[in-house]
């Protein structure tokens, strides 16, 4: 198993353009989320997915959309990249769709906007 | 709200020394605790969970930690720090909101282990 995939690794956009991050897990996952990881201020929780078809937003949503494609995708999307969005962006997948769950992790797209 | 708090944002260790991180949280039900670990240019990795039942939790490389509910903590302790445990440590708690699964994570840790 692969686990929880990201495309890209890394991208560099300018002030204005639009990119989606994508997401995908194979671990039958019903919930997923998308964080950003900014210096000294941990992992925040932008929107996530607690089962195929919702989604909701998180402590830092805005500038952002997502989509659930299907149960194994998510992906993030911006639509007017601005500087304050360069980060680290990771996927995370738990099993259950509420309740006591652990998160697994992807491994990062490091975004930086000029 | 619950929020999470780690207060040792940079630790310096040399190679062979004890090893303990604070992590407190702020939710009065019951909760899920976790410690990731982050090495460097690497995603978050789980170290070790509390769900229920023995508040001694034992983690992979040797790790392990404590939920003390009356404290509101769920420190990270090893014996005997190696210079491969160098990362990036945080803490995360999950209450059960009933609607969604979400984790609230510290700022992290930094911890610099010396030879």
């Amino acid at each position: 198993n692969a686990g929880v995939t990201q495309t890209p690794k890394f991208q560099v956009l300018k002030t204005g353009q639009s990119m989606t991050l994508q997401c995908a897990q194979d671990m039958n996952h019903n919930s997923m989320y998308w964080y950003r990881q900014d210096p000294g201020m941990g992992l925040r929780l932008i929107y996530y997915s607690a089962s195929e078809g919702t989604t909701d937003k998180g402590e830092v949503p805005n500038g952002y959309n997502v989509s659930r494609l299907n149960k194994r995708e998510f992906s993030l999307r911006l639509e007017s990249a601005a500087p304050s969005q360069t980060s680290v962006y990771f996927c995370a997948s738990s099993p259950r769709t509420a309740g006591y769950n652990e998160q697994f992790f992807g491994p990062g797209t490091r975004l930086t906007v000029l | 709200a619950q929020s999470v708090s780690q207060h040792n944002h940079h630790v310096i260790l040399s190679e062979a020394a004890s090893l303990e991180l604070g992590c407190n949280y702020s939710y009065g039900g019951t909760v899920n605790l976790f410690w990731y670990v982050q090495y460097p240019g690497q995603h978050l990795q789980l170290l070790l969970k509390y769900f229920s039942g023995d508040p001694l939790v034992k983690g992979i490389k040797g790790f392990e930690a404590e939920f003390i509910k009356s404290k509101f903590s769920f420190n990270l302790r090893k014996p005997s720090v190696q210079w491969s445990d160098t990362a990036e440590y945080f803490c995360a708690v999950n209450a059960d909101t009933g609607t969604a699964s979400k984790l609230t994570f510290g700022t992290g840790t930094r911890l610099q282990v010396t030879l």
